[in-house]
């Protein structure tokens, strides 16, 4: 239930294309989740983040879409180029804990690659 | 822009040596975490750090592992007996508050 699913694995499209990168989860107590790009031999680096009470957040050229229903969440990035390509991770965590841990789990990335 | 530091970059080590890996958390930030990475697959949490103490570890965080902040402004991470499967990219993160975690580049550990 702690699981984040992301999809596709790895995805390649021509510069100037729309990329979609797909997450959903299980647990509705997660009330947080960022978007993470990391590039080779780097960590990762936060791009966007969205709470559920939103429905949409656009930073940029990059737009993340939450439907709360179906619990899914996708990363949009408009007219992408090649210095875009990177690993992409989704995230999730719960923030309203108190606990003093706001872990973050992770989907397994998606490999993007942009074509000139 | 104020960041996440780690030292070492690299470090390699034999199968049942101790490895001290540290962080030096941007200054000001609450909540400490390690997460590590597997070659090729996602990261993965082992432990949060607030206030002072663990507050929460995954069943990755066995008994070889410990945290210390030993002064304001390091934050280590210990491996007692290393083993192969421990080779991994190690990211320590920190926070100002319950949201964004802000990474370090990472210590790339390798135990032959």
């Amino acid at each position: 239930q702690q699981q984040v699913k992301q999809s596709p694995q790895s995805l390649i499209v021509q510069k100037g294309g729309i990329p979609i990168i797909n997450c959903a989860y299980e647990n509705t107590a997660f009330d947080y989740f960022p978007w993470y790009q990391q590039f080779p031999g780097k960590g990762p680096a936060l791009l966007i983040a969205i709470r559920p009470d939103v429905s949409e957040k656009k930073e940029g050229r990059f737009t993340i879409s939450f439907n709360k229903s179906a619990k899914q969440f996708s990363l949009h990035i408009m007219d992408s180029q090649p210095g875009d390509s990177a690993t992409y991770f989704c995230a999730a965590s719960i923030t309203f804990s108190g606990a003093g841990s706001y872990q973050l789990t992770f989907g397994k990335g998606t490999k993007l690659s942009v074509i000139p | 822009e104020p960041e996440v530091t780690q030292t070492p970059s690299h470090q390699v080590t034999q199968m049942g040596q101790e490895v001290i890996l540290r962080c030096v958390p941007i200054s000001n930030h609450l909540y400490f975490y390690w997460y590590r990475q597997i070659l090729g697959q996602k990261v993965e949490f082992l432990v949060s750090f607030y206030n002072n103490e663990i507050s929460e570890k995954s069943e990755i965080f066995d008994d070889q592992f410990s945290v210390e902040r030993p002064d304001g402004s390091n934050f280590t991470l210990k491996i007692r007996s290393t083993k192969l499967e421990d080779s991994a990219m190690y990211f320590c993160a920190s926070s100002p508050h319950q949201e964004t975690q802000y990474f370090g580049p990472g210590t790339r550990l390798l135990v032959l």
